[in-house]
């Protein structure tokens, strides 16, 4: 059954150290999400790709965060310098289209700054 | 502003009975609603759609509900299962088209 895989599952970084999590979305899906979801709280977007172009990042925080999908396929998203607020869930979810199709979630990144 | 939220934090009930799961939101142009079951330390995985020129649609076990004149969805489990015990979330995409998630109902399935 194709699946969303991330990498890595768990991490933990110390503050002000870089962070990088990857993601390959299942194959022919064109859009691509990042969430961010702290325990007890449902995910929230932070970025979203159509292809290789982001069509949304207005919650990405852009002084630390950046993503990247430079071929339109897997996925990148880094943190850089990591602060204690940070940790959390990080999902990356795709779907065939932008409009009105279900996204397919993969088992995330559970990020842990010390 | 827009959002999406649940009434009840935590559902309990015995094996066996029928779960209802509510959400309310809030965005009127919200024309597709996703429920979604996620279990600890999992992502969440799709259960069912509804699209909002309908106001039901049933799967295996499940059913929802929407009723637009109030802004409301529900998740109803027929037989919960031990296995059905998860958190789950409401999703809707409005005009934006992106999946905006709400709190999350936690539930509780006792054998």
């Amino acid at each position: 059954e194709a699946e969303v895989a991330q990498s890595p599952r768990y991490k933990i970084t110390e503050k002000s150290q870089a962070v990088a999590f990857w993601c390959d979305p299942i194959s022919g899906h064109a859009t691509l999400y990042w969430y961010r979801q702290i325990l007890g709280q449902g995910p929230e977007l932070l970025v979203q790709f159509q292809d290789e172009s982001v069509v949304d990042d207005s919650q990405l925080p852009k002084d630390r965060f950046s993503a990247e999908r430079l071929k339109g396929v897997d996925s990148t998203l880094k943190i850089q310098p990591a602060e204690l607020g940070d940790s959390a869930m990080y999902l990356c979810a795709s779907s065939l289209g932008s409009v009105n199709t279900e996204a397919f979630f993969g088992q995330g990144t559970r990020l842990t700054v010390v | 502003g827009e959002s999406v939220g649940l009434h009840l934090p935590t559902l309990s009930v015995q094996e066996g009975d029928n779960s209802i799961i509510n959400c309310a939101y809030s965005n009127s142009a919200s024309d597709y609603f996703i429920w979604y079951k996620q279990e600890s330390g999992k992502g969440p995985q799709f259960i069912i759609d509804i699209r909002s020129n309908m106001d039901k649609r049933q799967g295996q076990r499940v059913t929802v509900l929407l009723n637009k004149t109030v802004k409301h969805l529900s998740l109803q489990i027929a037989a919960t299962q031990p296995g059905d015990s998860a958190v789950y979330f409401c999703a809707e995409t409005g005009g934006s088209y992106i999946p905006t998630f709400g709190r999350g109902t936690s539930l509780i399935v006792h054998p």
